[in-house]
């Protein structure tokens, strides 16, 4: 099944404890983004990659870090967590750079305390 | 600085009855304006999207209006069902900036049996 798999589904962490949300697609595709989704702002773009080992920021990049290293994969970073990084994360990728669709994950709800 | 204004923030419909969500984008670089569907637990979906070449798309009971001069565009669904409840957002992207999709706020739709 094509699918875009985010792990974990769900994370409670304290303030300056490093963690990894990882993300990873079964579809060969090239883009690849995170998101993260607060009440009354919408989704808002973090990282994205147009492609293996290129990585460029979004909208909201401060406190996060993302790599790429493999074309299924694109983990997304929190070196020292704070409490206003709570909020729901989405990955999502499509086909290509300029690809219209975009498949997104089931997301990541994440505390930081 | 929200680049898509989208409103209402909820709206509950009857059964039957029309929903309209409208959204209002600033940056006229924007040439690719699609829709999301999103329910509780899981990861947006694409719902339909527009060039703004055309006024007007159309996929069974969802279309969407497009107004170039006045930078808005709109969802309506026609005989709303109790399954089509869900947070709706509307985006905008420049295809050729690499699929960054900027979002609107997202409407919660409730249509009641």
């Amino acid at each position: 099944e094509a699918q875009v798999t985010q792990n974990p589904r769900y994370l409670i962490t304290v303030t300056g404890k490093k963690l990894t949300v990882t993300c990873s697609q079964n579809m060969n595709h090239e883009y690849m983004s995170w998101y993260r989704q607060d009440p009354g702002l919408g989704l808002r773009q973090i990282y994205y990659s147009m492609n293996v080992e290129v990585t460029d920021k979004g909208d909201v990049p401060e406190g996060y870090k993302v790599s790429r290293k493999e074309k299924r994969n694109f983990p997304l970073i929190l070196e020292s967590p704070s409490p206003n990084q709570t909020s729901l994360y989405f990955c999502a990728s499509s086909f290509s750079w300029n690809g219209e669709t975009q498949y997104f994950g089931p997301g990541t709800r994440l505390l930081v305390l | 600085q929200q680049q898509v204004k989208q409103s209402p923030q909820s709206l509950i419909v009857q059964k039957g009855g029309i929903s309209i969500i409208n959204c209002a984008y600033e940056n006229t670089a924007f040439d690719y304006f699609p829709w999301y569907q999103q329910f509780p637990g899981k990861g947006p979906a694409l719902l339909i999207a527009i060039r703004p070449d055309v006024s007007e798309k159309k996929e069974g009971r969802f279309t969407i209006s497009f107004n170039k001069s006045a930078k808005q565009f709109s969802l309506h669904i026609m005989d709303s069902q109790p399954g089509d409840s869900a947070t709706y957002f509307c985006a905008a992207s420049i295809r050729t900036s690499g699929s960054r999709l900027t979002f609107g706020e997202g409407t919660q739709l409730t249509v009641n049996p």
